[in-house]
Order: C-alpha cells, then structure tokens, then sequence
C-alpha cells in the first residue's frame, strides 16, 4: 500500500506568493491532519479533519492559511499571501478510527522556503 | 502552562549499549503516550504506544514506560546499533484526535 503522498516536496517562492500543499492520505483512513514543524517550535498541529469534516483548526496561525478535503483521498493546504515566516517543514498524516493504536502516518514533509 | 520536555542535547552512545531517553510532561493527563521516530528529511514514524494505566511496554529491542505521578515516560534502545541513530519524538494525546509532540531527542550511535 502506498503511504501518505505530499507534495511538492520542496517549494520555494517569494513573500506574497500563494502556496498550495497537497496531500493524497492512506486509502480508507477517515482522519486527516496537517502539522508544521520549526526548529524553534516542533511539530505542530494546525488543522485536522475527520470524514473530511474540519473538526479542529484551533491551529491554523492565521486567516492566511486555509485547509481544505474536498473527498476523502485529497486535502489542500493554502497560504496565501506567503510570508517569510511561514517557511518550515509542512506535514500531512493520516489515521484510521479504526486501529485502537491511535497512530498517525505521515507524509514524507513540503519543505517551504519563503524569501 | 503546558508542556512536553525532550532533552534538546543529542545523546551520543556506543553501539551495544542501552539508550534512555525521557520525555517529562506538566499540566496534562494523557489518557496514552507514542514514541516516534524521524530520520532527516522524513516524516515521523510510530515506534510504540503506552496508555495511561500500562506501566511498561515492549517491542523488539525498545521498550518504554510511563510514570502518571510523576507525569514521565522513558524510552529505551537495548543493544543500540548505527542504524537506530535518528530524532525520537514523544506525543502526548491530549483530547480524541489530538496528539501534541515534543521537539525530539536525537540520538547518534557511534560504531
């Protein structure tokens, strides 16, 4: 089975740009989260979905950002106007209500670079 | 306020040894605990889980514990190889769906 697919993988652009995330999630999982990871901060939750339902965006910095799940295998991350401070490690994961482990699988990351 | 504490400095071992890590936590009650792992320029991947009313858990060469009065969970490599070198994250979960994550111990086996 194919695990969480994000991408790009890497993007760079200049302040005020848009920036558009994807994220494809494990078949047949109901939940769907989006982290940020900085040196500064860790990981941090900023949104997660649940039958791709938004359920909690408590994290989600600011109205710049903006999440979507339009169906269950595709979900976007939106930034727009960019800033340099958004610039961190970008993660999708994925769970299934239906493992009593509670474990998330992530994505391999977006790195963001805002200039 | 509250907290998830990762020592920030990289244990260095030598392979064939037992690496402990700890993760302390203050004004929470989690109902379980995760370890993971993250490689550089990898997502985390799930290790372990430990609930609330388990004291100790094991799988293969790691095994963890979790202490809710002293709100601590240590983290153990048995006989450490290179290949176990990597940051090692605790996740706490704090509501339904809601994990909050320390910052991560590296750890480095040296040969």
């Amino acid at each position: 089975d194919a695990g969480v697919i994000q991408s790009p993988r890497h993007e760079v652009t200049e302040m005020g740009q848009e920036v558009t995330l994807r994220c494809k999630p494990i078949s047949g999982h109901n939940s769907l989260f989006w982290y940020r990871q900085t040196m500064m901060r860790g990981l941090e939750l900023l949104i997660y979905f649940n039958n791709n339902v938004p359920i909690d965006d408590s994290g989600m910095p600011e109205d710049r950002f903006s999440a979507k799940m339009p169906n269950a295998s595709f979900s976007t991350l939106k930034i727009q106007p960019s800033e340099p401070r958004d610039s961190a490690v970008y993660f999708c994961a994925s769970s299934s209500s239906s493992r009593d482990t509670g474990e998330l699988f992530f994505g391999e990351g977006s790195r963001l670079t805002v200039l | 306020s509250q907290k998830i504490e990762q020592n920030s400095e990289a244990l260095n071992i030598q392979e064939g040894k037992t690496a402990t890590l700890t993760c302390n936590y203050t004004n929470y009650s989690p109902a379980y605990l995760q370890w993971y792992r993250q490689d550089p320029g990898r997502g985390p991947v799930f290790l372990l889980l430990i609930r609330e009313n388990e004291k100790e858990k094991r799988k293969e060469r790691l095994k963890v514990t979790f202490d809710t009065t002293l709100k601590q969970s240590l983290f153990h490599i048995t006989a450490s190889q290179p290949a176990d070198s990597a940051t090692y994250l605790c996740a706490l979960a704090i509501r339904v769906n809601r994990l909050a994550f320390g910052k991560g111990n590296q750890v480095v086996v040296i040969p």
